[in-house]
């Protein structure tokens, strides 16, 4: 079974770091791209980041772009997202998932994670 | 950046009707997910290319549309339906989704 668990969320003040982290398995996590989707408290959904299978491609969307550094470790099967300068506006759950197929750069989220909460508060 | 317009913006339909979700596009897109999200879930691929079912999804669900107009059909609400639907378009950057559908139980 395919399994993605976030963790290292918490309360961080503005301007603060936190550093995410998402463990999988049930796949061969080094074969497939991954992305971090983020929701505000009751809001939709906004695509954040991406990493290509090896680590060599990255991508980020302008709103993050400059503040925020994901990577992995293919030989933990880990995938991260550094976040810094944190603001108000950042505070969502985090969601890592899957790409879509293998060996792609760069489908759509397929598997996603239950999530992680950040809260960014003074 | 292409942004997409998801109506109406709540459903309310009953078990066994036919539910009937609009996304529209401000660009162009062949590159058009949808996604299922129940409250306190994550969300869940449902199809992808406009038209295309992600693994295990039933076949009472369906997309449609190219250019700028994209449909999620499901034919027959089940109860397990009732969700909040999001459209995603992923093929240029910036990635958009759509603000969501949410389809209730009437």
């Amino acid at each position: 079974e395919v399994l993605l668990v976030e963790s290292g969320g918490g309360l961080v003040q503005p301007g603060g770091s936190l550093r995410l982290s998402c463990a999988a398995s049930g796949f061969t996590f080094s074969s497939y791209a991954m992305h971090w989707v983020r929701q505000a408290p009751g809001k939709g959904l906004e695509y954040v980041s991406a990493i290509s299978s090896k680590g060599g491609n990255t991508y980020y969307e302008n709103s993050v772009k400059g503040r925020f550094t994901i990577s992995r470790d293919n030989s933990k099967n880990t995938l991260y997202l550094q976040m810094g300068s944190l603001r108000p506006e950042d505070m969502a759950v985090y969601y890592c998932a899957r790409d879509k197929d293998p060996m792609k750069w760069l489908l759509l989220p397929d598997i996603w994670g239950q999530g992680t909460m950040v809260t960014v508060s003074s | 950046e292409i942004v997409l317009t998801q109506s109406p913006g709540t459903l309310s339909l009953s078990p066994g009707e036919r539910a009937t979700l609009s996304c529209r596009a401000s660009q162009s897109t062949s590159s058009l997910a949808w996604y299922q999200q129940k409250p306190g879930q994550a969300p869940r691929l449902l199809m992808y290319d406009a038209s295309t079912r992600a693994t295990g999804i039933p076949d009472r669900i369906s997309g449609s549309g190219s250019g700028t107009d994209f449909t999620l059909t499901i034919s027959r609400l089940e109860p397990e339906d009732f969700a909040v639907y999001y459209c995603h378009h992923y093929g240029r950057s910036p990635r958009t989704f759509g603000q969501g559908t949410k389809v209730e139980i009437k």
